[in-house]
Parts: structure tokens; C-alpha cells; sequence
């Protein structure tokens, strides 16, 4: 069953603007991370933060987390076209749990 | 290699007839993980190998699916007698070890299209 739910399920910005998506997820969880798939492939890891994080900074990313509403966010500041993707929110307790993935949210950047 | 390799990176089969995918994952990682993609049902969490076990193997779709790890190393996913509804993409990762704070590397993945 999905975890993660993030929305919007599709954002379009132009180049240079912030893009921001949101994450909600259904029972506690010990961390939360964020990947980014491009066409539809392999995905890539982009930041990982715990449970007791509210905030983490990874160059042009910036990801919160708000244990009380159960949510997370992805901000991705200055964008380019290269940051065009779906990113997707994942939540588990790793081992024989895998992963589990929210639909994610594909992400435009128009020049 | 530098990262995670599956083959065939596309495979396009029969109604009926078997396939089996293959995971490379990247060397000294003891934790191997088996993903499936598709529309309809978004990423779903297949499979996992410590070494060469699979505690679980509750997260395969049906019996026809199986999955193997030979020497702490390769791992083949084989499904039987494919139907429509397998067509996916199916992903493979690996990490250092089971914990959650041991990064998952994803691998390119195999895109199933069963005819």
C-alpha cells in the first residue's frame, strides 16, 4: 500500500523559480527520504532525513519534516531544466521492508 | 562497475512465456532490493536479500514470481508463465546493509512488456 502521498502530481515553473512539493505519509516513521527519477528509469537519492530532523539542507535542496502533521516538503531553489524529473517521497524501516514509495510528483521546468 | 546494472535493459516476451532479469549489484553491498513500476500501482517493494536469504517473500505479486542471489552477489528475478498485467518496469537496488539509513542505489532498471 502507498505511504507517501505527494502533491502536486504535476508542477510546471519556469527556469530560475522555486519548486516546492509536499509528502504526506500515514504511520510513524524513523525517517523519511526523497528521490528523483528521470524518464521513468532509475531512481537517485537525494536526501535522507530522521525523524527527529526538522529541517535539512543539501545544496540547491532544502527538505522539512513535521512528525505532528505527518508530512514532508522538497524545496528545490533556482531551478534548471536538468531538475525536470518526478520525485518521489519514500518512507521504511529498511530490512525485509523495503521502501515505500508515494506517487510521486513530475516536475517541469520550462526554459 | 560504478553502480547497480540490470539486464536486459528491455525485454519484450510472449503471453505465457518465461522471463528472468538480472541484477548486478554494486560490489560489497550485502543488501539487494527487487522494486516493480508501473502505472497503475506506482513502485511497489517486491523483495529483499541479506546476503544470499530472502526473510520475506510476502511482497511477490503471485507464485510465479521467484527470486534468487547466488554468492552474496547477482540476483535473478524470474516470472513464469508472464501475464499482461506484469508489464513493468522493474528496478533493483543495493546498500551497504538492511538498515534504513544505509542509502538504496538504484540500478537503470528492466522495462517488461508482456505481449
Amino acid at each position: 500500500s502507498q505511504q507517501g502521498e505527494e502533491d502536486p502530481q504535476a508542477l510546471s515553473i519556469q527556469e530560475g523559480e522555486n519548486a516546492t512539493m509536499n509528502c504526506s505519509y500515514k504511520t510513524s516513521i524513523n525517517n523519511l527520504q526523497w528521490y528523483r527519477q528521470n524518464s521513468g528509469r532509475g531512481l537517485v537519492h537525494l536526501i535522507l532525513i530522521r525523524s527527529n530532523e526538522r529541517e535539512k539542507h543539501s545544496g540547491r535542496l532544502r527538505v522539512t519534516l513535521d512528525t505532528s502533521k505527518k508530512s514532508s516538503s522538497l524545496l528545490i531553489t533556482a531551478s534548471r531544466a536538468a531538475d525536470t524529473a518526478s520525485y518521489f517521497c519514500a518512507t521504511g524501516r529498511g530490512g525485509a521492508d523495503g521502501l515505500t514509495f508515494g506517487k510521486g510528483t513530475h516536475l517541469i521546468i520550462q526554459p | 562497475g560504478a553502480g547497480v546494472s540490470q539486464s536486459p535493459s528491455n525485454k519484450v516476451t510472449e503471453k505465457g512465456k518465461d522471463v528472468e532479469l538480472r541484477c548486478d549489484p554494486i560490489s560489497g553491498h550485502t543488501a539487494l532490493y527487487w522494486y516493480r513500476q508501473s502505472l497503475g500501482q506506482g513502485l511497489e517493494f517486491l523483495i529483499y536479500f541479506q546476503g544470499n536469504s530472502a526473510p520475506d517473500k510476502s511482497g511477490l505479486p503471485s507464485d510465479r514470481f521467484s527470486a534468487e542471489r547466488t554468492g552474496g552477489s547477482v540476483s535473478t528475478l524470474t516470472i513464469q508463465r508472464t501475464q499482461q498485467e506484469d508489464s513493468a518496469v522493474y528496478l533493483c537496488a543495493s546498500s551497504l546493509g538492511g538498515g534504513l539509513l544505509n542509502e538504496q542505489f538504484f540500478g537503470p532498471g528492466t522495462r517488461l512488456t508482456v505481449l
